[in-house]
């Protein structure tokens, strides 16, 4: 248990579903992201929230719609997905995403999505 | 794109140390070299830290080279629970973004 908890861990969803990931950390951090990670291919940034603001969307597809209501917690509503979409989604956290600072992020177990 | 270059692939006897090199040619003089492991389908392990100094916790050594230009993580007794792919990242714009990374193989 890493203090970022991640449900649920695996979901199967049909391409005209609509469901949401859910994420929440313990560690009273203010910064909270999404990264994609499809079979044999690197960690893909998604979404970056600092303080319950949106500060990066790497150019995600509106198919993927994050919520961040707190700093504690982070949803990824996803509608009408692709098979292409199925991998693992993992959620991090950290405390200090300030380019000043060492930034060290904390992540879930991740989420194992499988669109049919 | 990552701004690390690391060996795609390393093995290590048991019981031995774990040299992984990291190439950084462009890391500016601010920024931290950050590395990670992640273990078959979990999540990312965060390892250990540094910016111009060396490193040292519980779980490994960083050393990082007068120039800042690479480094190299040490996992000092190498065990069948290392088996994993390691990480080495430096921010790019701010985002901490993943490259391939290095797969290790622990042979028993």
């Amino acid at each position: 248990e890493t203090g970022v908890t991640q449900t649920p861990r695996h979901l199967v969803m049909g391409m005209t579903n609509k469901k949401s990931l859910k994420c929440e950390q313990h560690l009273g951090h203010n910064a909270m992201y999404w990264y994609k990670q499809s079979a044999k291919k690197p960690l893909e940034l998604m979404f970056v929230y600092n303080f319950k603001e949106q500060t990066e969307n790497n150019s995600v597809p509106s198919r993927f719609s994050p919520e961040c209501p707190n700093s504690s917690h982070l949803f990824l509503h996803l509608h009408t997905l692709q098979p292409e979409d199925s991998a693992l989604y993992l959620c991090a956290s950290s405390q200090d995403p300030s380019p000043r600072g060492a930034n060290v992020l904390t992540f879930g177990a991740g989420s194992r999505l499988t669109v049919l | 794109d990552a701004k690390t270059t690391q060996p795609p692939s390393m093995d290590c006897a048991e019981g031995r140390a774990a040299n992984l090199p990291c190439n950084h040619s462009t890391i500016s003089g601010n920024e931290y070299v950050y590395w990670y492991r992640q273990i078959h389908s979990q999540g990312p392990q965060y390892i250990i830290h540094g910016l111009k100094n060396n490193e040292t916790n519980e779980m490994a050594s960083l050393i990082i080279t007068e120039d800042r230009k690479s480094s190299t993580l040490i996992l000092p007794h190498a065990t069948l629970r290392d088996t994993a792919v390691y990480y080495c990242i430096v921010r790019v714009n701010d985002k901490i973004i993943f490259g391939k990374g290095t797969r290790l193989h622990i042979l028993p």
